[in-house]
């Protein structure tokens, strides 16, 4: 799977948007790029994926470069409860059952009141 | 709430012992890996299991072995305690051909002392 590169940390003050950014130069073509995060001292939850075309779906927006060389996550109008690390992982998507995730050490973003 | 369930919550062994941890999939799922977190680290795959079988392992010892039971629960086993096995130990179910999403149970935190 292709080595991702992500700031950090990061501020967001609640209620605006969160830009997460993501690096993944060496992203292959049949790899898709997923978000997950972690609040503290919880499993990490899923958050969204996609390929090429930019995603939506209720948390969160992902946009991808039409490189697909880098990718942001956005939070459009974040909360104190969005205050978490944010992992951005890329991976293929086989017909198999394997489903190996690599994390790195993922952004933490913090929203501030 | 992903319906994943890990049981102890919290551990203490000393080194040299053994230890058992159990994980409930969610309904449905036949599919389960294994994280361990170190504190401050990205979750790092250790091992999956899909139908009783284990379908993929990270980079970690022999003494790190795992059970899938027929109704997908699963048991991870770590013989001859070291110290840098502590760590959060993060359970994930998911259902062949969905592979966009894995949920991850709330983790079993173990202290070897």
């Amino acid at each position: 799977d292709a080595k991702t590169t992500q700031p950090p940390s990061m501020d967001c003050a609640e209620g605006r948007a969160a830009n997460l950014p993501c690096n993944h130069s060496t992203i292959s073509g049949n790899e898709y790029v997923y978000w997950y995060r972690q609040i503290h001292s919880q499993g990490p939850q899923y958050i969204i994926h996609g390929l090429k075309n930019n995603e939506t779906n209720e948390m969160a927006s992902l946009i991808i470069t039409e490189d697909r060389k880098s990718s942001t996550l956005i939070l459009p109008h974040a909360t104190l409860r969005d205050t978490a690390v944010y992992y951005c992982i890329v991976r293929v998507v086989s017909g198999g059952s394997n489903y190996k995730l690599t994390f790195g050490k993922g952004t933490l973003l913090t929203v501030n009141p | 709430e992903t319906g994943v369930t890990q049981s102890p919550t919290h551990l203490i062994k000393t080194r040299g012992q053994q230890v058992t941890l159990r994980c409930s999939s969610q309904s449905g799922h036949n599919t389960v890996s294994w994280y361990q977190q170190a504190l401050g680290q990205g979750p790092q795959f250790i091992f999956q299991y899909y139908r009783e079988e284990e379908n993929g392992r990270g980079n970690f010892p022999p003494r790190f072995s795992g059970l899938q039971f027929p109704n997908y629960s699963s048991e991870l086993n770590v013989n001859a305690l070291e110290l840098d096995d502590s760590a959060l130990y993060l359970c994930a179910s998911s259902l062949a051909g969905h592979s966009y999403e894995q949920y991850f149970g709330p983790g079993t935190r173990l202290t070897v002392t």
